[in-house]
């Protein structure tokens, strides 16, 4: 079975500083590991993803996130927040089983303080 | 393109009404997803669809709950008898065929409030 884990479901950082937000796996197989953001009143939009061909992922809006196999571990991190940041971030999983299914962590709200 | 549409974008009915959430996924998608999103329980998968079959149903809740998909570009989600619980944003994904790497690409979902 798959699954991940987000640490902090809230994360308040100032405006500028770096953004860090926690996602841990659970895979017997190797992963596909995706970020999502969703926005007030929005469904939730693909920052980037994990698929093996590069451990360190850049993704829209200058995300990043680096796929750690010894940790199962897929940070999502920012240099630089930006009030257009604040917003819920999903961390999900999926394993080549042909089903095209994720499974998706509990969400972490991001607050940027100006 | 478009992106996954889905109608209404809110709902309000009384308890024990029908109440139809509809969803048009990207064209040339093979894959629908329905999912729930609460406070309490966070975003769960509820139903998905391979080339308009239903292959796991697993997390409709219970059998007032029903999902169809009669064409590749249209889908419904149906709540009958309704009920305040029951209230929650309602979304829609769509993916490719392509390997478990394909991403979902989600609607701007249905905000349902059951009085």
């Amino acid at each position: 079975a798959q699954s991940v884990t987000q640490l902090g479901s809230h994360v308040s950082v100032s405006e500028g500083a770096l953004v860090l937000l926690r996602c841990n796996y659970s895979s017997s197989v190797p992963p596909y590991l995706f970020w999502y953001v969703q926005y007030p009143n929005q469904g939730l939009q693909l920052l980037l993803k994990y698929t093996s061909a590069a451990t360190l992922v850049k993704g829209i809006n200058g995300f990043e996130a680096e796929f750690k196999k010894s940790e199962t571990s897929f940070h999502l991190t920012k240099p630089s927040a930006h009030m257009s940041d604040a917003a819920e971030y999903f961390c999900a999983v999926s394993t080549p089983t042909g089903a095209n299914n994720l499974f998706f962590g509990t969400g972490t709200r991001l607050t940027v303080i100006p | 393109d478009a992106g996954v549409i889905q109608s209404p974008r809110h709902e309000v009915t009384e308890m024990g009404q029908e109440v139809t959430l509809r969803c048009k996924p990207i064209s040339g998608h093979d894959y629908l997803f329905w999912y729930r999103q609460t406070m309490m329980r966070g975003l769960e998968l509820l139903i998905y669809f391979n080339n308009n079959v239903p292959i796991d149903d697993s997390g409709m809740p219970e059998d007032r709950f029903s999902a169809k998909m009669p064409n590749a570009s249209f889908s419904t989600l149906k709540i009958q008898p309704s009920e305040p619980r029951d209230s929650a944003v309602y979304f829609c994904a769509s993916s490719r065929t392509g390997g478990d790497n394909q991403p979902q690409h989600f609607g701007d979902g249905t905000r349902l409030s059951i009085l």
